[in-house]
């Protein structure tokens, strides 16, 4: 069964650091893998995917993320965090032929000053 | 940048009522999904639709639960008997196409508490 685990369920980092989310999904072939942001009062805005191809992708905000199949892992990274980086990332995956999404539980950011 | 729009925010209700989770999708997109997270938990797929029809469900997404296009703008989720259980966030999404190369969009949610 496909499954997708973000071991942490909250991150401080400051402000300026670096940023490292991380992902892992358990599924028996190549999935599509997201990542989505949520803010307080906000829906899920996705940040970035990955279908095939070049497996670091470049998404919205400074972020980005790697495809790593031998670790079944989908990490989310930011070189230099801001304090709007505030808020909840969920990995998401999908299934080929099926339009359902999996989540993770989620990952809290909290940037401190 | 169209969104999806969902209403209401929040919705409290007894045990044992009926409640409507409205969302408006994406005007020209075709695929329409329903999410939930109960606290603490996994953001969890019910069901998709298209033409019209559920194309896949849960197996949360029992007897109870339903789903609608009355008009050309809504997708609605109705939940006949309320329970205790079913307090979380409720999010709609929509896509314009099945395939998973279509990204699908979230609504803000809808946090529904059952007292």
């Amino acid at each position: 069964a496909q499954s997708v685990t973000q071991p942490d369920i909250h991150i401080t980092v400051s402000e300026g650091a670096s940023l490292e989310l991380r992902c892992n999904y358990s599924y028996g072939a190549t999935p599509y893998l997201f990542w989505y942001v949520q803010s307080p009062g906000q829906g899920l805005q996705l940040l970035l995917k990955y279908f095939s191809g070049d497996t670091l992708v470049q998404g919205i905000k400074g972020f980005e993320a790697e495809f790593k199949r031998s670790q079944s892992s989908f990490n989310l990274r930011k070189p230099s965090v801001h304090w709007s980086d505030a808020a909840e990332y969920f990995c998401a995956v999908g299934r080929p032929g099926f339009n359902k999404f999996y989540f993770g539980s989620g990952t809290k950011l909290n940037v401190k000053p | 940048e169209p969104e999806v729009t969902q209403t209401p925010s929040h919705q409290v209700t007894q045990m044992g009522q009926e409640v409507i989770l409205r969302c408006v999708p994406i005007s020209n997109h075709l695929y329409f999904y329903w999410y939930r997270q109960i606290l603490g938990q996994k953001v969890e797929f019910l069901v998709s639709f298209y033409n019209n029809e559920i194309s896949e469900k849960s197996e949360i997404f029992d007897d109870q639960f339903s789903v609608e296009r009355p008009d050309g703008s809504n997708f609605t989720l109705k939940i006949r008997s309320t329970k205790l259980e079913d307090s979380a966030m409720y999010f709609c999404a929509s896509s314009g196409g099945a395939s998973l190369g279509e990204t699908q969009y979230f609504g803000p949610g809808t946090r529904l508490l059952v007292l």
